[in-house]
């Protein structure tokens, strides 16, 4: 089954903590992108990645990072989290004509 | 500078009517418009999409309708049935670029 998986689903961290979401699809997609949804901000782009070694920043970059080492996982890294980051974070994949796959999501909580 | 503006920010339809949401775009280097729907604690996922080359497509109940020179496109839903009740986001992309733009979304609600 085609699919995009990212773990964990739920985390609760506390400031300063350092934490990775993994993502990982099976669709031998050449994209991949990290969103944040918030209440009334819609999907925020965080990263993405247009091949492996190749990521650039979206909209909102601040604070995380990224890596592309395999084509098929793109983790998400946050390297101090504060309560700001709380938010619901979906990763997803395209090839290069346009249809993105999305995970499940994570809902992180930072206190 | 928001790039895609989206609205309604809710949208409330009678079962059987139509559900119309809009967003306009900034860039004109867009060359992808995606329609999402996103379930209560689900992934969005794709509903419909059009590129500028064509100004409406039509899949089942779902039609897009897309203005070039006002920089403007919607999501027309037919005959809405309360199982259409979702949250919407209209996106813009380029494609080949990595770089997506989605709207705020719209919570359709679809009474019975």
């Amino acid at each position: 089954e085609a699919q995009v998986t990212q773990n964990p689903r739920y985390l609760i961290t506390v400031t300063g903590k350092k934490l990775t979401v993994t993502c990982s699809q099976n669709m031998n997609h050449e994209y991949m992108s990290w969103y944040r949804q918030d209440p009334g901000l819609g999907l925020r782009q965080i990263y993405y990645s247009m091949n492996v070694e190749v990521t650039d920043k979206g909209d909102v970059p601040e604070g995380y990072k990224v890596s592309r080492k395999e084509k098929r996982n793109f983790p998400l890294i946050l390297e101090s989290p504060s309560p700001n980051q709380t938010s619901l974070y979906f990763c997803a994949s395209s090839s290069r004509h346009g249809e993105q796959y999305f995970g499940p999501g994570t809902r992180l909580t930072v206190t | 500078q928001q790039q895609v503006k989206q609205s309604p920010q809710s949208l409330i339809v009678q079962k059987g009517g139509i559900s119309i949401i809009n967003c306009a775009y900034e860039n004109t280097a867009f060359d992808y418009f995606p329609w999402y729907q996103q379930f209560p604690g689900k992934g969005p996922a794709l509903l419909i999409a059009i590129r500028p080359d064509v100004s409406e497509k039509k899949e089942g109940r779902f039609t897009i309708s897309f203005n070039k020179s006002a920089k403007q496109f919607s999501l027309h839903i037919m005959d809405s049935q309360p199982g259409d009740s979702a949250t919407y986001f209209c996106a813009a992309s380029m494609e080949n670029a990595g770089k997506s733009t989605f709207g705020d979304g719209t919570t359709l609600t679809v009474k019975p």
